[in-house]
């Protein structure tokens, strides 16, 4: 079974549309991210996330929203796209109580025509 | 706030050489934790090894190794007996101990193992 596992792998749309990937994780972790890595493989996060509290990296524009249904998920939804979100997103979990639990997804790529 | 740094863009290794990745952190808290991950060209994050700040003993995983100089704010990893397969980048992260944390990643460093 995956432990963190991203849909889908792959994403083209178009400027100005809305779309979301989808994060589960199966591990029981408290928390849950969302990272975006750039062209040039710099890794950024933008959220963190757990029951608590949402944490979010005051340079993600407005137009990224995360959504957890429940403590096992964590969806990116994007809205109005354009073309500079294009990027690999990872999803990533851990457990507060073990800072050697952090487990990444297997990255969705996104590309914006 | 923490700062992880990694000084080389870009390392190349005959293979079955060893090899030493750089990477320091900046931070005043006591616990955390530094992790190595490695990213081949098919774009997964794959772990590699881990060293807590009061691990005693550096990490060992396997031909990897975490040369971890406290002091220093060093955690460098070296791969020993390099093999073709180890072209990849490589991230460097840190993250505090305890509660909600965000580990910070470095910029990464593209090793080349030349046959």
């Amino acid at each position: 079974d995956t432990a963190v596992s991203q849909t889908p792998k792959y994403l083209v749309t178009q400027m100005g549309n809305d779309k979301s990937i989808k994060c589960e994780q199966n591990l029981g972790h408290d928390t849950m991210y969302w990272y975006k890595q750039d062209s040039k493989k710099f890794l950024k996060i933008m959220f963190s996330y757990n029951n608590k509290e949402l944490i979010i990296n005051e340079t993600v524009p407005n137009r990224f929203s995360p959504k957890s249904p429940d403590k096992a998920h964590l969806n990116l939804h994007i809205n109005s796209l354009e073309l500079g979100d294009s990027a690999v997103y990872f999803c990533a979990s851990s457990q507060d109580s073990d800072v050697g639990s952090y487990t990444f997804g297997s990255g969705t790529r996104l590309t914006v025509v | 706030a923490q700062k992880i740094t990694q000084t080389q863009p870009g390392m190349f290794v005959q293979e079955k050489e060893a090899v030493t990745l750089d990477c320091t952190y900046d931070t005043s808290d006591p616990s955390y934790g530094l992790f190595w991950y490695k990213q081949p060209s098919s774009g997964e994050m794959i772990f590699l090894i881990y060293q807590g700040s009061y691990d005693q003993q550096n990490a060992t995983e396997g031909r990897y190794s975490l040369n971890f100089q406290k002091a220093r704010k060093s955690a460098n990893l070296v791969i020993s007996a390099s093999q073709l397969g180890d072209s990849a980048m490589y991230f460097c992260a840190f993250a505090r101990s305890g509660g909600s944390y965000i580990p910070t990643f470095g910029r990464g460093t593209s090793l080349i193992v030349h046959p």
